[in-house]
């Protein structure tokens, strides 16, 4: 079955290190999505993609970064982690045309 | 205003019982719209789109009502497994695809 996969599931790390979350689809989806989570904010998106090589801000993009070489990769980069940055992160592709968006497990990450 | 508003409830109700959510939206040319369950330090999932003429999934019924800019959730005979956070999700016209979250409606079913 296709499916959504985030890597890792939970991460620990200091700050100031440089972190990539994965997200990886099959469903040949062209729009991929990142958001993160945090209590009092629900879902706030970060970057997203509409297609490879093409990457866009969300509401919350400083800090992060993403690149779109393929269609099935929508890698999440941290260039500097900062405490503030210590979230539940979350992936999610979609079809386009107005069709919903299906998430990954999810990525918990803290930083120390 | 919030583009997409809820009540952060929790409604807390007996197992059985009927209950509603609603979701406003301020866009009036959003076109499409969803209602997601999300279980606690979980992804959300999709639980139905929500179509101009309402649709039904077993217990569940979503509404759109353009005119007024909500839509609505009915789960009736409610179970402890339906005890979770309730998001609707809006794509508005000019957004791509885009979704806009509301805030999540929490629900605890009580035996």
């Amino acid at each position: 079955d296709a499916e959504i996969t985030q890597s890792p599931r939970h991460k620990i790390t200091e700050t100031g290190r440089q972190v990539t979350l994965a997200c990886h689809q099959t469903w040949n989806h062209n729009n991929m999505f990142w958001y993160r989570q945090d209590l009092g904010h629900g879902l706030r998106l970060i970057h997203y993609s509409y297609g490879v090589q093409d990457t866009n801000k969300g509401e919350v993009s400083d800090g992060y970064s993403v690149s779109r070489s393929n269609t099935e990769d929508l890698p999440l980069t941290l260039e500097s982690a900062a405490s503030s940055q210590t979230s539940v992160y979350f992936c999610a592709s979609s079809k386009g045309g107005g069709q919903p968006q299906h998430f990954g497990d999810g990525t918990r990450l803290s930083i120390l | 205003r919030k583009e997409v508003e809820q009540d952060p409830g929790p409604f807390n109700v007996p197992e059985g019982a009927t209950v509603a959510f609603n979701c406003t939206y301020s866009n009036s040319a959003s076109q499409s719209f969803f209602w997601y369950r999300q279980d606690c330090r979980k992804e959300p999932k999709l639980l139905m789109s929500v179509y101009s003429s309402g649709n039904e999934d077993g217990r569940f019924t979503a509404q759109l009502n353009r005119a007024s800019q909500y839509i609505s959730l009915l789960i009736r005979d409610s179970k402890l497994s339906d005890s979770a956070t309730y998001l609707c999700a809006v794509i508005p016209n000019n957004a791509g695809n885009m979704l806009t979250f509301g805030g999540g409606t929490r629900l605890m079913v009580k035996p």
